[in-house]
């Protein structure tokens, strides 16, 4: 299995911070890479796929990039519903696996 | 837009066995493979298991295979997940999810449900 080690795993950060999560992957992936949020109570939801495609109706503030074996989600400016738990995922083979997750504070 | 709604869940004793369901509308579902994603309170997520858009091809997370099974039934518009000789560690939170293609080698999970929560105690 693809082992998923996200990084840091929880961050504090003030409204207008650029916040940057990374995820490196145990073997190579090409740019199978994806991006979900989470919030509290909440089922997640699908921000990016294959690394830096930004799904429909997902701000612009949310980009991703990387390839291989390294990858960031970066948020250019921090708004408040942008509080949440975010998990990377690679999707290059079967089983699908996750990151531990990130979950963005409020500082 | 789409929408994925999971029933079925409730508190089961050990070795027990349930049944969730995940009905789906503004989607045709046998375009579309399906996977079921758990997650553990407080923990994170999960894959369990994917079947393909017809139906004929399924994968299961080792943690569950040869006890959970899942099918779907496209005329019903519904997906199904049999758990059966569940144990205390599949106590989580069960949510289906729209892959981004039909078969089971889809990438990504594009729809979500809102959950269904499964309590494994005696």
């Amino acid at each position: 299995d693809i082992q998923m080690t996200q990084s840091p795993s929880s961050l504090s950060a003030s409204v207008g911070d650029r916040v940057t999560i990374t995820c490196r992957t145990s073997q190579s992936i090409s740019i199978y890479l994806n991006w979900y949020q989470q919030k509290p109570g909440k089922a997640p939801k699908l921000l990016i796929f294959a690394a830096s495609s930004l799904q429909s109706g997902v701000p612009s503030r949310f980009s991703g990039s990387g390839s291989g074996t390294d990858f960031t989600l970066t948020i250019s400016s921090l708004q408040p519903e942008d509080f949440a738990t975010y998990y990377c995922q690679q999707g290059y083979s079967s089983p699908l696996t996750f990151g531990g997750g990130t979950k963005v504070e409020i500082k | 837009e789409v929408q994925l709604l999971e029933s079925g869940g409730g508190l089961v004793q050990p070795g027990g066995s349930l049944r969730l369901s995940c009905a789906a509308s503004r989607l045709t579902l046998n375009n579309y493979a399906m996977s079921w994603v758990r997650q553990a309170p407080g923990k994170g997520l999960e894959w369990v298991s994917v079947i393909s858009g017809s139906g004929g091809s399924t994968s299961y997370a080792d943690s569950v295979k040869g006890r959970f099974t899942i099918s779907r039934d496209n005329s019903k518009n519904t997906l199904y997940l049999q758990m059966n000789s569940l144990r205390a560690e599949d106590t989580a939170v069960y949510y289906c999810a729209k892959m981004e293609g039909a078969a089971i080698s889809s990438e990504f999970f594009e729809h979500w449900g809102q959950g269904t929560l499964v309590t494994v105690s005696s």
